[in-house]
């Protein structure tokens, strides 16, 4: 199947740090969908991307659609310690509407 | 409020046995999914459903079952066959196949 590439895998950064997450594949994607999941908790939807070079933002988080549609970019401003979680990428590719996921990015945030 | 509610929050099963999780959603969504997440690991499609009294296999079918006799509800059945389903386990639901999933909040599933 279609892999997902998500790094860093983990990142340790202090309050009020910038943060930046990428996710790369090697098929073309149609869309892109970036989730965070809390300890104990099924994920929710942060930002969906739906076309190449797009650019959106929810508040602190902004996203990235790849020109190549390769890749996305996950960024977040001014980091609190509620931004504590595991950040996942997704997309459905190809023929498929099924998105497949990547590992994941664990974020500590130390106050 | 509109959700997806899945249940137990933990189950615990003894070797051999089948169990069944629940996910109910009130979102009048047509498409509904079961994933299995393990530690470090993506989220890996077991089996979905795009319509009421269908569904198909995902990735790893293997050792489980589901049915689709309600459109609101997409009930998991572990069975003896799955020789290691200690995992945590997130139901989904979209409103369409085409649109973004919203997931429960798992059940997480332990072998005695």
């Amino acid at each position: 199947g279609q892999q997902l590439n998500q790094s860093p895998q983990s990142m340790f950064i202090q309050e009020g740090e910038d943060v930046s997450m990428n996710c790369t594949s090697s098929s073309i994607f149609n869309t892109w969908l970036w989730y965070k999941q809390d300890p104990g908790e099924g994920p929710v939807l942060l930002i969906a991307l739906y076309k190449a070079g797009e650019l959106t933002s929810n508040g602190r988080l902004t996203a990235q659609f790849g020109i190549t549609r390769k890749d996305s970019f996950l960024n977040i401003s001014a980091s609190i310690p509620s931004d504590v979680g595991i950040y996942f990428c997704a997309g459905p590719s190809g023929g498929s509407y099924i998105p497949t996921f990547g590992r994941g990015t664990s974020l500590i945030v130390h106050p | 409020d509109g959700g997806i509610t899945q249940s137990p929050k933990y189950l615990f099963r003894k070797e051999g046995q089948n169990v069944t999780l629940s996910c109910e959603q009130n979102l009048n969504h047509d498409a509904m999914y079961w994933y299995r997440q393990d530690p470090g690991q993506g989220l890996r499609l077991i089996y979905y459903s795009q319509i009421v009294n269908d569904f198909q296999k995902g990735d790893i079918a293997e050792g489980y079952s589901v049915s689709r006799e309600k459109k609101e509800s997409f009930p998991l059945t572990v069975t003896s066959a799955q020789k290691n389903p200690t995992a945590f386990y997130l139901c989904a639901s979209s409103r369409d196949r085409y649109q973004p999933q919203h997931f429960g909040d798992g059940t997480r599933l332990s072998i005695l």
